[in-house]
């Protein structure tokens, strides 16, 4: 069972466009992780979001944390090429990460 | 800091025999880490829970005969696949969490990718 459900699945933009996933769950979380993932390698930690309406800024990436602990967005200004890759939230439940299915994002030239 | 180390990065194997994939925190101390299955445009299935010291909690499903972990230290995990199968091909990832400002964040390592013919 998903607990945490991703959306889009897939997404495709041009070079300088703007962008968001979405993460949503009924369960509450006491923490939320964001992972990007490219091919053949392991995910990568951009952002654990901790308190209830917290908004983290990573550069073009902006992170939050909806007031109920349930749901997040990540929300990517100006995408680049290199922003390509696969996206994973994560809710930390007991220690145990319960991950998405994960965002596809395609960022082309 | 946090940088999480596999070995090997791939694998090529006959069916029958068992392979052993090593997963290291470098610069901290985990005194979790996870093993997780991947398949091809999926998202992470986690397959245990590796406690240092003690046996480790598989999640359902998971062989635990099959897969054999052993976290010998507050660095160190290892996964063994036993007489291993084609359907176990896979993209094989480790985790080791961090507590930091009470908060357990999970850094992975680079994966495993494992072909058994």
């Amino acid at each position: 069972t998903q607990l945490l459900e991703q959306s889009p699945q897939f997404l495709s933009i041009q070079e300088g466009e703007n962008l968001t996933v979405y993460c949503n769950s009924s369960s509450v979380f006491s923490s939320l992780q964001w992972y990007r993932q490219e091919p053949g390698e392991g995910p990568v930690l951009l952002v654990t979001v901790v308190t209830g309406g917290e908004v983290k800024k990573l550069k073009r990436l902006t992170f939050q944390f909806g007031d109920a602990r349930k749901d997040s967005s990540l929300h990517i200004t100006a995408a680049q090429p290199g922003d390509t890759g696969l996206y994973l939230c994560a809710g930390d439940s007991w220690g145990k990460l319960q991950f998405g299915a994960g965002t596809q994002v395609v960022v082309t030239p | 800091g946090a940088v999480v180390s596999q070995h090997p990065s791939w694998v090529i194997c006959k069916s029958g025999t068992s392979v052993k994939i090593e997963c290291r925190s470098l610069d901290f101390q985990a005194t979790t880490m996870f093993w997780y299955r991947q398949f091809p445009k999926q998202s992470l299935m986690l397959m245990a829970t590796s406690n240092e010291g003690s046996k480790a909690t598989y999640e359902q499903g998971v062989e635990k005969d099959k897969f054999l972990i052993n976290h010998a230290s507050l660095t160190l995990s290892t996964l063994t696949v036993t007489s291993a199968h084609p359907e176990d091909s896979s993209f094989y990832i480790c985790s080791a969490t961090r507590r930091e400002g009470g908060v357990h964040e999970q850094y992975f390592g680079p994966g495993t990718r494992l072909t058994v013919t």
